[in-house]
């Protein structure tokens, strides 16, 4: 049983479009969550992180939106860049980190 | 710091072989977990360490077995190893401090078992 439940598997967005990735999980105990980039052949690695007494966060083009009542949160990237194009992952964390299945983004030129 | 290291970063399994998964890291986090990469499947988690002498089971952990004897090394055993583990392994260790929540992983390993 999949805890957290990401859309789309896979993204093509044009250069300066804007990338939304959705997410959703079940288990209220969940107290942070992050997104996690990961380019080809690499591991993993933290791009923004929110926690849900706020709704918003926003670390340059990166913004996490986060709606408590409905268990969901999105990642918009604004003005997508060719060099977004990477897989990304949203997680839930409580004592264990449990990801979503990851969105493939290509940003076109 | 080297952060979270991993090795082998390629390897070949014939089908019933055991093998270790090496995995260390140098920022005395307490906390350190396995993970396998799927296509389509993400970052499901196989056995997690809240700290050395305690592990713990993930996801999927039938087939692998774990210890943490001290705090930087964190080694996966693939016990009989079989085609459907196949896959990318990634080591990871995580910053729990305050309000901070970081995991860092490492280069992951590249497993064929035929």
């Amino acid at each position: 049983q999949q805890q957290v439940k990401q859309s789309p598997q896979s993204l093509i967005v044009q250069k300066g479009g804007i990338s939304i990735i959705n997410c959703a999980y079940e288990n209220t105990a969940f107290d942070y969550f992050p997104w996690y980039q990961q380019f080809p052949g690499k591991g993993p690695a933290l791009l923004i992180a929110i926690r849900p007494d706020v709704s918003e966060k926003k670390e340059g083009r990166f913004t996490i939106s986060f709606n408590k009542s409905a268990k969901q949160f999105s990642l918009h990237i604004m003005d997508s860049q060719p060099g977004d194009s990477a897989t990304y992952f949203c997680a839930a964390a409580g004592n264990m980190l449990t990801f979503g299945g990851g969105t493939r983004l290509m940003v076109k030129p | 710091n080297a952060g979270v290291t991993q090795t082998p970063k390629f390897q070949v399994l014939k089908t019933g072989q055991s093998m270790t998964l090496q995995c260390a890291q140098d920022m005395n986090h307490e906390y350190m977990s396995w993970y396998r990469q799927d296509p389509g499947m993400g970052l499901r988690l196989i056995h997690y360490s809240v700290g050395a002498g305690i592990t713990d089971q993930g996801e999927v952990p039938n087939g692998y077995n774990v210890s943490r004897s001290t705090t930087e090394d964190f080694p996966l055993r693939l016990l009989s190893a079989a085609p459907s583990q196949t896959s990318v392994y990634f080591c990871a260790s995580r910053d729990r401090v305050g309000y901070r929540d970081e995991q860092f992983f490492g280069p992951g390993t590249r497993l064929t078992v035929l």
